[in-house]
């Protein structure tokens, strides 16, 4: 099946900080999404981005999708960016997500 | 507009009992997938239901199982619970046919089996 690998695991950062989350895929995909997860566990749909680039505030994301790979961009962090980042992909549009294992982000004061 | 919404939000319960998960999905939309999510890792997809009917399942024994309602909300069944089936449970509804099927998900069931 498809692979989906996310870097770096872990993420330190000061606050208002840059940062670029990278995800890889090892097969075409039809959907992919990133997602954030706050410390309580809730999963918030970030984008929806199988090709292209989209920007929703201090937020972009970019899919390369010939290439297979995924970034995501965070500027200025605030501590509320804190959690874990997922990318997840679907190869048919059977709505299956595949998930990665997630980039996790802290942001200090 | 109304979000997805699960219950219970916690749960303990013993090795070898069964377990009922509800999940309503968000207002107007047709398809809900379970994902089991263990503690430091990414969720992994249990089913999906659409219109009623399991319309795909991820690599789970026949002792996961589910049902979704005509008014679209859904339950995961889970029977002889095991200790590895602790986790956080997550629902997550979409609209099924609009080409950009983004998931919104529910805030979890946190399941502890002793």
């Amino acid at each position: 099946g498809i692979q989906v690998e996310q870097s770096p695991p872990d993420l330190i950062l000061q606050e208002g900080a840059n940062s670029t989350l990278r995800c890889n895929f090892s097969d075409s995909v039809n959907n992919l999404q990133w997602f954030h997860q706050n410390p309580w566990g809730q999963l918030i749909n970030l984008f929806y981005i199988p090709s292209g680039t989209k920007q929703n505030g201090r937020l972009s994301a970019t899919t390369v999708a010939t290439e297979r790979y995924s970034l995501l961009y965070i500027s200025s962090s605030q501590t509320t960016d804190s959690g874990v980042y997922f990318c997840a992909v679907e190869r048919r549009s059977n709505y299956q997500l595949i998930w990665g294992a997630g980039t996790k982000l802290i942001i200090k004061p | 507009e109304t979000g997805v919404t699960q219950s219970p939000t916690h749960l303990i319960k013993t090795r070898g009992q069964q377990v009922t998960l509800r999940c309503s999905s968000q207002s107007g939309h047709n398809t809900v997938s379970w994902y089991q999510q263990a503690l430091g890792q990414g969720p992994q997809f249990i089913f999906q239901y659409y219109r009623e009917e399991e319309n795909g399942r991820g690599n789970f024994p026949p002792r996961f199982s589910g049902l979704q309602f005509p008014n679209y909300s859904s339950e995961l069944n889970v029977n002889a619970l095991e200790l590895d089936d602790s986790a956080l449970y997550l629902c997550a509804s979409s609209l099924a046919g609009r080409g950009e099927e983004t998931q919104y998900f529910g805030p979890g069931t946190r399941l502890l089996v002793l």
